[in-house]
């Protein structure tokens, strides 16, 4: 099955600075690529997707990139405001898998003022 | 639109109680799923629902069994809690019509401890 490692666990940044969270695949035939923000006391809500024939995708201040060859991608949020304060999943899928996502453990983004 | 509802949102059992945490969606999707959420262990699969009438084993099904009851429900139960099933479990649901792919829709949680 798939293994999903995302770093790091726990990222406080200045507000208006950016955060970079990095998330490490193990199934090379995984090909697709979700990040989740789940709010205190909400559930997790999908915030960008990356396909596997698309190397970057932007939405105006997040960003993901993938990089196939060495099996990682990254979340990058720009210009970060206090409400990016959440929790961030990355997540990744396998085909022939069963139609399941497979998670990462979370990171905690504090952005401080 | 409610989305995805689940109830209750927290629950105190004791060691051997059972109990049943219902989901219902409005949104006509097709794939209804159960995951656990553990400080440091991030999301688990369940069990899931690809379509009404088929249910399949997840990640971490010991100890829990589900039913989908149609096309808006899909219920989770824990037939003799532990407390090792202490945990926050959400509800998600995911229009099939996307393929393999697509948004998931989770519900707001419920929060469970089992003492």
């Amino acid at each position: 099955g798939e293994n999903v490692e995302q770093h790091p666990s726990t990222l406080s940044v200045q507000e208006g600075d950016s955060a970079v969270i990095k998330c490490t695949y193990s199934d090379s035939a995984s090909n697709y690529f979700p990040w989740y923000k789940q709010e205190l006391g909400k559930g997790p809500q999908l915030i960008i997707d990356i396909r596997s024939n698309v190397g970057e995708k932007k939405d105006q201040r997040i960003a993901v990139t993938l990089n196939k060859t060495a099996k990682h991608f990254s979340l990058h949020i720009t210009e970060t405001q206090p409400e990016d304060s959440a929790v961030y999943f990355c997540a990744a899928l396998l085909t022939g898998g069963g139609n399941k996502l497979t998670f990462g453990t979370g990171t905690q983004l504090k952005v401080e003022l | 639109n409610a989305g995805v509802t689940q109830t209750p949102k927290f629950q105190v059992l004791k060691t051997g109680q059972s109990m049943t945490l219902q989901c219902a969606q409005d949104m006509n999707h097709n794939s209804m799923y159960w995951y656990r959420q553990d400080p440091g262990m991030g999301l688990r699969l369940i069990y899931y629902s690809a379509s009404e009438g088929t249910t399949d084993k997840g990640e971490v099904p010991n100890g829990y069994n589900v039913s989908r009851l149609n096309k808006r429900e899909f219920s989770l139960r824990l037939e003799s809690a532990a407390p090792s099933q202490t945990s926050v479990y959400f509800c998600a649901s995911k229009d099939r019509e996307r393929g393999n792919t697509g948004e998931l829709f989770f519900g707001e949680g419920s929060r469970l401890t089992v003492l």
